[in-house]
């Protein structure tokens, strides 16, 4: 199956710094990458995704690049908040609708 | 929209006993659902997918007599964990998406605790 990679598994920054965490995959069929943002406890939430004929996405403070040809993917926090404190995860789903998640990045913001 | 709900919350079982666990779509119709299960402080391991109407589709090394799926309608998954032993206590978290290709919608989790 697919084997996706993320790194680096913990990251802390600076309150108004960027955060940039970064993934790659193993199947080049898989064509959907979403990242999602998990508090303690809770189920994982959506915050962007991006499809295999888009090279880059933004909303708001967020923004994911996709390198096909490399298969490689990022997300990129920019002017962090506290609240943005959680873990990470990005995926990648192949043509069976099948979601693999990556090992997550627990990011640490400090006020 | 899109909201999945799944029960219970959180389960302390004996080992030895069968704990079930339910997912629902609750607003759409999924004729495919995921279970994941997560360690503390680890990733989302998928498990298995179920199948409206047919027989999950286990990944490797998912026991699938240990972990029984049914998929008996278009917005009902449960999954059975059978005889369950303290190395199963764990977060059991379903998922569903309506359109290929379209985010996953995950439903609350289930925390079992096997004593």
């Amino acid at each position: 199956g697919e084997n996706v990679e993320q790194h680096p598994s913990t990251l802390s920054v600076q309150e108004g710094d960027s955060a940039v965490i970064k993934c790659t995959y193993s199947d080049s069929a898989s064509n959907y990458f979403p990242w999602y943002k998990q508090e303690l406890g809770k189920r994982p939430q959506l915050i962007i995704d991006i499809r295999s004929n888009v090279g880059e996405k933004k909303d708001q403070r967020i923004a994911v690049t996709l390198n096909k040809t490399a298969k490689h993917f990022s997300l990129h926090i920019t002017e962090t908040q506290p609240e943005d404190s959680a873990v990470y995860f990005c995926a990648a789903c192949n043509t069976g609708n099948q979601f693999y998640f990556g090992t997550g990045t627990s990011l640490t913001v400090i006020p | 929209g899109a909201v999945v709900s799944q029960h219970p919350s959180w389960v302390i079982c004996k080992s030895g006993t069968s704990v079930k666990i339910e997912c629902r779509s609750l607003d759409f119709q999924a004729t495919t659902m995921f279970w994941y299960r997560q360690f503390p402080k680890q990733s989302l391991m998928l498990m298995a997918t179920s199948n409206e109407g047919s027989k999950a589709t286990y990944e490797q090394g998912v026991e699938k007599d240990k972990f029984l799926i049914n998929h008996a309608s278009l917005t009902l998954s449960t999954l059975t964990v059978t005889s369950a032993h303290p190395e199963d206590s764990s977060f059991y978290i379903c998922s569903a998406g309506g359109h290929v290709n379209s985010p996953l919608h995950f439903g609350n989790g289930t925390r079992l605790t096997v004593t």
